[in-house]
C-alpha cells in the first residue's frame, strides 16, 4: 500500500534551517507529481510546494517562495524540502503528498516544524 | 488566489441524519473542485475530486455537486466515522488554496 513517511521536524531558531525528508513506497514514484503542504491553527491547510515527476515543473506559494526549495530524487523514491530564512509563522505540521494535477490522493502523516527562540 | 469558504464553521447533525455542506469560491474554478476529510491526529484524506468523482475506496454515501463558484458534499445518512472535519480545495489556478473546513460533529 501507499506509504508516506516525513522525518526532519523540529525546534529550530527563527533565520535558522531545516530539511525535510520524505520517502515513498508501495507506488511508481516516478508516475506522480509530489507536493510539501503545511498546517497550522493560524493559516489553515497551506499547499507550499509541488514538484512534477520529472523535475520539470516546480513551483512555490509566495509565503515560501526563495526561502524554500523543492526537490526530489526518484533513485530514493524521496522527496525534499529544503527551508531556510524560517520565521515564526513557518510553525506547522508539514505533509507530504502525491497527487497528479492537483488532487492530492496520499498524504503521509505530517512532521511538526517549530520556529522559536 | 482563489479564496474558498466553507459556509459553516460547524455542523451539528446526528448519525442516520442527511449532512450538506458547502463552499463557495471567489472566481470561476470550474469543476476544479477536490473534499478532503479530517479526522483528529490524522492527515487529510480524498473524498470527492472533479467536484463529483469519488475517490478510490470512498462510500457511495458520499457525492459531490457543483461547478464554477459554489459546490456542496452531501453526506446521505451520517455514520459514526463521518464526524470529522472537511476542507474543498481548488486546483483551478495555482497557488491551490483550502478551504477553512466545516467542522462535522455529533
Amino acid at each position: 500500500q501507499v506509504q508516506l513517511v516525513e522525518s526532519g521536524g523540529g525546534l529550530v531558531k527563527p533565520e535558522g534551517s531545516l530539511r525535510l525528508s520524505c520517502a515513498a513506497s508501495g507506488f511508481s514514484f516516478t508516475d506522480y507529481y509530489m507536493s510539501w503542504i503545511r498546517q497550522s491553527p493560524e493559516r489553515g491547510l497551506e499547499w507550499i510546494a509541488y514538484i512534477s515527476a520529472k523535475n520539470t515543473y516546480i513551483d512555490y506559494a509566495d509565503s515560501v517562495k526563495g526561502r524554500f526549495t523543492i526537490s526530489r530524487d526518484n533513485a530514493k523514491n524521496s522527496v525534499y524540502l529544503q527551508m531556510s530564512r524560517l520565521r515564526v509563522e513557518d510553525t506547522a505540521v508539514y505533509y507530504c503528498a502525491k497527487g497528479r494535477a492537483g488532487v492530492l490522493n496520499s498524504w503521509g502523516q505530517g512532521t511538526l516544524v517549530t520556529v522559536s527562540s | 488566489e482563489i479564496v474558498l469558504t466553507q459556509s459553516s464553521a460547524t455542523l451539528s447533525l446526528s448519525p442516520g441524519e442527511r449532512a450538506t455542506l458547502s463552499c463557495r469560491a471567489s472566481q470561476s474554478v470550474n469543476n476544479y473542485l477536490a473534499w478532503y476529510q479530517q479526522k483528529p491526529g490524522q492527515a487529510p484524506r480524498l473524498i470527492i475530486f472533479d467536484a463529483s468523482s469519488r475517490a478510490t475506496g470512498i462510500p457511495a454515501r458520499f457525492s459531490g455537486s457543483g461547478s464554477g463558484t459554489d459546490f456542496t458534499l452531501t453526506i446521505s445518512s451520517l455514520e459514526s466515522e463521518d464526524f470529522a472535519v472537511y476542507y474543498c480545495q481548488q486546483r483551478q489556478t495555482w497557488p491551490y488554496t483550502f478551504g477553512q473546513g466545516t467542522k462535522l460533529e455529533i
